[in-house]
C-alpha cells in the first residue's frame, strides 16, 4: 500500500476562495483523521470518521469548514470561503479498529491564504 | 472530551544526555497512548506506544511508561543523539469501541508537541 495520500500538497489561494482538500485513507482502515497543525496551536483534531460516518467534529473551526467521506477510500475537507487565519499544514490519518494501533499520516498539505 | 497536556514545551540537552517529556490526560476511557517524532517539514510518525495493560515498555533508548490512576505518561530517550532533534507529540486515544468509548469512541487526540534539540 502507499499509505495515506493528500491531495494536493501545497496550496496557495486568495482570501474568499474555495478550498478543498483530498485524502485517501490505507486501505482497509476504518477510521479517518483530519488534523490542522501550526505553531501556536499543535496538531489540532477537526473531524474523525469510523466507517465513513462522522463521529465528532466539534474540532471544526466554524461553519465555514466541512469534510465528507463519501466511501472508504475517499474523504475531503472543504473551507468556503477561505480566510488568511486558515493557512496551516493540513493532515489527513488514518487506522485500522480492531487493533486500535497506530494512526498513519498522509504527508499533509500546506495551505496559505493570501 | 479527552485533554491531553505535554510538557515541558521545549528542551535542550547534550549529546548523550537523557531527556524525559511528560503529559497527561483527562479521559478514563482512553487505553492506547502513542508517542509521534515529527522532523521539520515531514509527517509525524509513530515511534513507540503503550496500552492501558502496561506500565512500561522499552525498544533500545526509546521507553514510554504509563500511571493509570494519575493519568499521566512519560518518553524517556537514553543516550541522545544529534539526530533525536525532532518535534515529539503524545496522544491518547479514547476506546474504539461505542460501547466503551461514549459518544467519542476512537477519538486520537493530541499534546502540543516539545521540540527537543540536541546539541552535538
Amino acid at each position: 500500500d502507499a499509505g495515506v495520500i493528500q491531495s494536493p500538497r501545497h496550496e496557495v489561494t486568495e482570501m474568499g476562495q474555495e478550498v478543498t482538500l483530498r485524502c485517501k485513507p490505507i486501505s482497509g482502515h476504518d477510521y479517518l483523521f483530519w488534523y490542522r497543525q501550526t505553531m501556536m496551536r499543535g496538531l489540532e483534531l477537526l473531524i474523525y470518521f469510523n466507517n465513513n460516518v462522522p463521529i465528532d467534529d466539534s474540532g471544526m473551526p466554524e461553519d465555514r469548514f466541512s469534510a465528507k467521506m463519501p466511501n472508504a477510500s475517499f474523504s475531503t475537507l472543504k473551507i468556503q470561503p477561505s480566510e488568511p487565519r486558515d493557512s496551516a499544514v493540513y493532515f489527513c490519518a488514518s487506522s485500522f479498529r480492531p487493533l486500535n494501533t497506530e494512526a498513519f499520516f498522509g504527508q499533509g498539505t500546506r495551505l496559505t491564504v493570501v | 472530551g479527552e485533554n491531553v497536556e505535554q510538557h515541558p514545551s521545549t528542551l535542550s540537552v547534550q549529546e548523550g544526555d537523557s531527556a524525559v517529556i511528560k503529559c497527561t490526560y483527562s479521559d478514563s476511557a482512553s487505553n492506547y497512548f502513542p508517542w509521534y517524532k515529527q522532523e521539520l517539514g515531514k509527517r509525524p510518525q509513530l515511534i513507540i506506544d503503550i496500552r492501558s495493560n502496561v506500565g512500561e515498555k522499552k525498544d533500545q533508548r526509546i521507553a514510554v511508561t504509563l500511571n493509570k490512576t494519575a493519568k499521566h505518561f512519560s518518553l524517556h530517550i537514553t543516550e541522545t543523539q544529534p539526530e533525536d532533534s525532532a518535534v515529539y507529540f503524545c496522544a491518547a486515544r479514547i476506546r474504539p469501541s461505542p460501547l466503551a468509548g461514549g459518544t467519542s469512541y476512537g477519538k486520537l487526540t493530541f499534546g502540543q508537541g516539545t521540540i527537543l534539540t540536541v546539541h552535538p
